[in-house]
């Protein structure tokens, strides 16, 4: 298994709503991440987990919470989201921090 | 922080090569990577070349780097219309932190 799977596809969802996106990889790899991106921009780094412990929060809003709950999934639970959220979320993962990337498909995320 | 520059459009004719070039900042990336992206998908790694080295070779793919003049760039041999996509270059931190710096994307038309 050499591939980083997300879940949901797509995901429409209103400003009150809480939602989670899910990413999930079989690989043995000990750092994962969660990036945000925007239409015709390049991915943007939200959340880095080392052996699961945070490593790194890039400032993100409160709205968004990651959470690593073993070493194959990473959660991210959305809450009182903004339309301005709206994009296309990526989750990688790698070996262990600094290593080669892999990502997965993404999640498409619309907030009305 | 890394500022990585690529151009934005690149068209080609079916069976030309193709050469996405990127230049950044930073020289003390351990990696140099080149990420593919397809409409709606995540990001596909293509290749990467470890930063002591000049060139790497992977089939159809040709990547030269020259630290000198902090210039990176990916040649794609007999271009076919799959290879229509955005093309990213990156480069890990420059302290050794977990992100990877994004160039800005090419998007990349083969023309039948």
């Amino acid at each position: 298994d050499t591939e980083v799977t997300q879940t949901p596809k797509h995901l429409v969802m209103g400003m009150t709503n809480k939602k989670s996106l899910k990413c999930e990889q079989h690989m043995g790899h000990r750092a994962m991440y969660w990036y945000k991106q925007k239409a015709k921009k390049p991915p943007e780094l939200m959340f880095v987990y080392s052996y699961e412990k945070l490593s790194i929060n890039e400032s993100v809003p409160s709205r968004f919470s990651p959470e690593c709950p073993n070493s194959s999934l990473l959660n991210l639970h959305l809450h009182a989201l903004q339309p301005e959220d709206s994009a296309l979320y990526l989750c990688a993962s790698s070996p262990r921090a600094l290593e080669t990337q892999y990502f997965g498909p993404g999640t498409r995320l619309l907030v009305l | 922080g890394e500022d990585v520059e690529q151009s934005l459009f690149l068209s080609v004719r079916e069976g030309d090569s193709s050469v996405i070039n990127c230049t950044y900042t930073d020289s003390s990336s351990t990696y140099l990577y080149w990420y593919k992206q397809e409409p709606g998908a995540g990001l596909q790694l293509l290749t990467y070349i470890f930063s002591n080295m000049d060139m790497k070779q992977d089939q159809r793919l040709t990547v030269l780097l020259n630290k000198k003049d902090k210039h990176l760039s990916l040649r794609i041999a007999d271009t076919q219309t799959g290879d229509s996509a955005i093309y990213f270059c990156a480069g890990s931190g420059r302290t050794g932190a977990n992100n990877l710096f994004f160039g800005t994307g090419t998007r990349l038309t083969v023309i039948p």
